[in-house]
Order: structure tokens, then C-alpha cells, then sequence
């Protein structure tokens, strides 16, 4: 039983290149969510899906995509990196998304943006 | 969004010294989880509350929900060493859940 896998764990990018953090759960939960983590100020939620084909933005969206073509996977693309995104991104999931169930999380992938 | 503010941000006690953590929102909340996040890992969810006035104990952890659902807070007696790490609280509204800023607990040996 693993879990939420997130590949990789550490990345360097430089400004202006691309990248897809990937997630992937083996649990048939069906909600799923990605969080920023930066130094005292807590877990922020940048995307979430409640299920295969849905999703929708969270507090800080932008310059990052998503996709939920099933209901193991959702990755996380960066579209043109920039040192503001620096940090520990998490991936989530939830058996549902209504609040009643607690996330279970990924190791994290560490990314620095030089 | 929905904003939970969680206090103190940093705490440093004594082993076998007792630690609370508060979480406050502005709104009435739905409910309320806590988590714990170990130096170098990543959240693991400790509990959920959901009723007014609700108090739910794990060991030497004791969580809170306030009367009016706009307020929380995690005890935990007697600290260990095992106990170090951030707590966060999070509040769920609407498919989302905010996270608390988290309260960093250092426990001395």
C-alpha cells in the first residue's frame, strides 16, 4: 500500500524552463489537491479536483496547471518557473472532498528555481 | 478564503512541560482537522472535530473545538521529545481546505 507517491523529490530548474511535478495515488480516493509550503506561511492550496476530469483553482494558481484525466493521477505543471516558486509542493488526497475525511500526504518534492 | 490564524508561531519548552496550540477563525466553521509535520516530512492528520464543544484525547494530546465552531486548540501534556514538529489546523469550506499558518514546537531533553 503506498499511498501518495510525488516524483520527483528534489528539483533545480532554472528561470523560464518547465517541468510537471507528478502524483499519484493507490488509495481510489477521489479528491486530490496540491499545496505550496514556504517558511511560516503555513500550506497553501494551489489546485484541487474532486474527481476524474474536475478540477479547479485554489488560493495561489497561478503559473501552474493541472489535469485529472484519472482518478490516480494529478500532476502539477509548472509553466515558466520563477524563483517566487521555490519551495515544497505537496500533494494530497481524500477519500472525498467533503471535508469529512483527512488527507493523506506525499512525501513532498523540494524545487528551487535559480 | 476561509482564514484560520493559528498561534504561538514558535514554542520551546522543557521536556515533560505541557504545550497548547490555538487555532481561531472569524467564521463559523464546518469543522476543524489537525495535523503534524516532523522536521523534514511531510503533514500527517492526527484528528477531525466536528460537533460544538467537542473534546477528543489521544494519549497525551487533547484536542478542543470551541462552542461557537470558531475556535480550536491542541494540548499536549507532558511533553516528549518524540512531540517535535509543527502543528497546523485546518478549516474546510467549500471543496477546500486552508491550512493554519502552524506553531513549530522545540522540546528541550
Amino acid at each position: 500500500n503506498a499511498g501518495v507517491t510525488q516524483t520527483p523529490k528534489f528539483q533545480v530548474l532554472k528561470t523560464g524552463q518547465s517541468m510537471t511535478l507528478q502524483c499519484a495515488q493507490d488509495m481510489n480516493h477521489e479528491y486530490m489537491s496540491w499545496y505550496r509550503q514556504d517558511p511560516g506561511m503555513g500550506l497553501r492550496l494551489i489546485h484541487y479536483s474532486v474527481g476524474a476530469g474536475i478540477t479547479d483553482q485554489g488560493e495561489v494558481p497561478n503559473g501552474y496547471n493541472v489535469s485529472r484525466s484519472t482518478t490516480e493521477d494529478f500532476p502539477l505543471r509548472l509553466l515558466s518557473a520563477a524563483p517566487s516558486q521555490t519551495s515544497v509542493y505537496f500533494c494530497a488526497s481524500s477519500y472525498q472532498g467533503t471535508g469529512t475525511y483527512g488527507y493523506t500526504f506525499g512525501s513532498g518534492t523540494r524545487l528551487t528555481v535559480v | 478564503g476561509q482564514q484560520v490564524m493559528q498561534i504561538p508561531q514558535y514554542q520551546h519548552v522543557q521536556e515533560g512541560e505541557d504545550f497548547t496550540t490555538y487555532c481561531n477563525s472569524s467564521t463559523t466553521l464546518s469543522n476543524i482537522q489537525w495535523y503534524k509535520q516532523r522536521p523534514g516530512g511531510h503533514p500527517v492528520f492526527l484528528i477531525q472535530l466536528v460537533k460544538s464543544g467537542e473534546v477528543k484525547k489521544q494519549k497525551r494530546l487533547t484536542f478542543q473545538f470551541g462552542e461557537a465552531k470558531k475556535n480550536s486548540s491542541l494540548h499536549i501534556t507532558a511533553t516528549q521529545t518524540t512531540d517535535v514538529g509543527t502543528y497546523f489546523c485546518a478549516a474546510y469550506n467549500f471543496n477546500k481546505f486552508y491550512f493554519g499558518s502552524g506553531t513549530k514546537l522545540n522540546v528541550k531533553p
